[in-house]
């Protein structure tokens, strides 16, 4: 089995709301990512995690707040968001060996719209 | 740095026809090479991937060799299907993933 979930699967918010996206996996994988995706693009890395601990933050504004309560969740806390700041997200997750070979496998994304 | 180029699209095939799009790379040490695809509305499915030179990924009747004297992992299907149509992402992971930007396929029945 090689599925990641997410939800919700379209999310639509005002600046001032705050709202969380949610990311599980069960494949025993101990790395965890965040992307954002725009339209006709390829994904940008924006968070990493390794066995619950954020090692990778690729200078995101802090409106945007990962956390990863257990091995199995990944969550995305948004405050205060930009229109900008519409697009797909994608959480993904891999072994974190720190090698090659690591294949990552993708959610099917929310759909974020920021009014 | 590492970086990803792929062909320009978007590409657009009667079905049945031989799907080429051309990968190439720019790496240092040994990266694993992947092809991913994006359906309509849909998250990335890791459609094959290569984890050293020579070898060959396939699935689904797609299929891409790590070419590493040329650094080219092209994707090639014999003959596509309307069900194809997609978009398809190559990228490398020597310790994280880089994305080349995507080739929009479209097969016309």
């Amino acid at each position: 089995d090689t599925e990641v979930t997410q939800t919700p699967k379209h999310l639509v918010m005002g600046m001032t709301n705050k709202k969380s996206l949610k990311c599980e996996q069960h494949m025993g994988h101990r790395a965890m990512y965040w992307y954002k995706q725009k339209a006709k693009k390829p994904p940008e890395l924006m968070f990493v995690y390794s066995y619950e601990k954020l090692s990778i933050n690729e200078s995101v504004p802090s409106r945007f707040s990962p956390e990863c309560p257990n091995s199995s969740l990944l969550n995305l806390h948004l405050h205060a968001l930009q229109p900008e700041d519409s697009a797909l997200y994608l959480c993904a997750s891999s072994r974190p060996s720190g090698t090659a070979a690591d294949t990552q496998y993708f959610g099917p994304g929310t759909r974020l719209t920021v009014l | 740095g590492n970086s990803v180029t792929q062909m320009e699209g978007p590409v657009t095939l009667s079905e049945e026809a031989f799907l080429t799009i051309n990968c190439t790379y720019t790496a240092t040490g040994y990266p694993s090479l992947f092809w991913y695809v994006q359906y309509p509305g849909e998250g990335l499915q890791l459609l094959l991937k290569a984890t050293k030179a020579d070898d060959k990924g396939s699935n689904k009747g797609f299929e891409a060799t790590y070419r590493k004297e040329t650094t080219s992992f092209h994707l090639e299907k014999g003959s596509v299907q309307v069900s194809d149509s997609a978009v398809y992402f190559c990228a490398l992971n020597p310790s994280r993933l880089t994305f080349g930007e995507g080739t929009q396929l479209t097969v016309n029945p």
